[in-house]
């Protein structure tokens, strides 16, 4: 089955520690993002990449850092210079044609304390 | 900043009425519209994609894109509980670029 699988589904860690969350997608899709949902708000972009070793900033890329290595994969890293970390952490994949449709993985909620 | 507005609700319908969700964006600019669905907890699934003015039907569910005034909608015929849930609307930018932008979501719930 094809899709965009993410893990872990629930991430703890103490303030300070950084973190690293996985995204692998085998869509065959060029783009890939990275968004953060907080409690009844909608979805902000931290990152996203339209090809392999090439990524933007998105909205609120301070505290996060990405690579895209290979086609498959997006990791996000979550740094302590992240003032508020914990939330509900969602990657996206589409098409390369700017027309296409977004693909959501099932998310990482990350809770630190 | 270009931005997505959506009433967040919530929408409450009784089970087999049609429930109508709308959307504004401001850059007109805009070229691909799409309706998620989320459950609470969950990650959004594409229900709807709509590129061009007028309406686009799949089963229970019908998109409606006015590029003149800058709005899109949703409408979900014969409405099940199972329905209830947030709807997010989102905009693709402009050609060239991969940014999605997404409103807040209406919140819908359906009553048995």
């Amino acid at each position: 089955d094809g899709g965009i699988t993410q893990s872990p589904k629930y991430l703890f860690r103490k303030e300070g520690q950084n973190v690293t969350l996985s995204c692998e997608q085998n869509l065959n899709h060029d783009a890939m993002y990275w968004y953060r949902q907080d409690p009844g708000q909608g979805l902000r972009l931290i990152y996203y990449s339209q090809i392999v070793n090439d990524f933007q900033k998105g909205d609120i890329a301070e505290g996060y850092s990405v690579s895209r290595e290979k086609k498959e994969s997006f990791p996000l890293t979550v740094t302590s210079a992240q003032k508020n970390p914990t939330a509900f952490y969602l990657c996206a994949s589409s098409r390369a044609n700017s027309a296409y449709e977004q693909y959501f993985g099932p998310g990482t909620r990350l809770t630190v304390t | 900043q270009k931005e997505v507005e959506q009433n967040s609700g919530p929408l409450s319908v009784p089970e087999g009425a049609i429930a109508s969700l709308n959307c504004t964006y401001s850059d007109r600019g805009s070229q691909s519209f799409f309706w998620y669905r989320q459950y609470s907890g969950k990650s959004p699934e594409l229900i709807m994609f709509i590129y061009s003015n007028g309406d686009k039907e799949d089963g229970r569910f019908t998109a409606q894109l006015n590029k003149a005034s800058q709005y899109v909608s949703l409408l979900i015929r014969d409405s099940q509980p199972s329905d209830s849930a947030t709807y997010l609307c989102a905009v693709k930018a402009v050609s060239g670029t991969y940014k999605y932008i997404f409103g807040t979501g209406t919140r819908l719930k359906v009553l048995a």
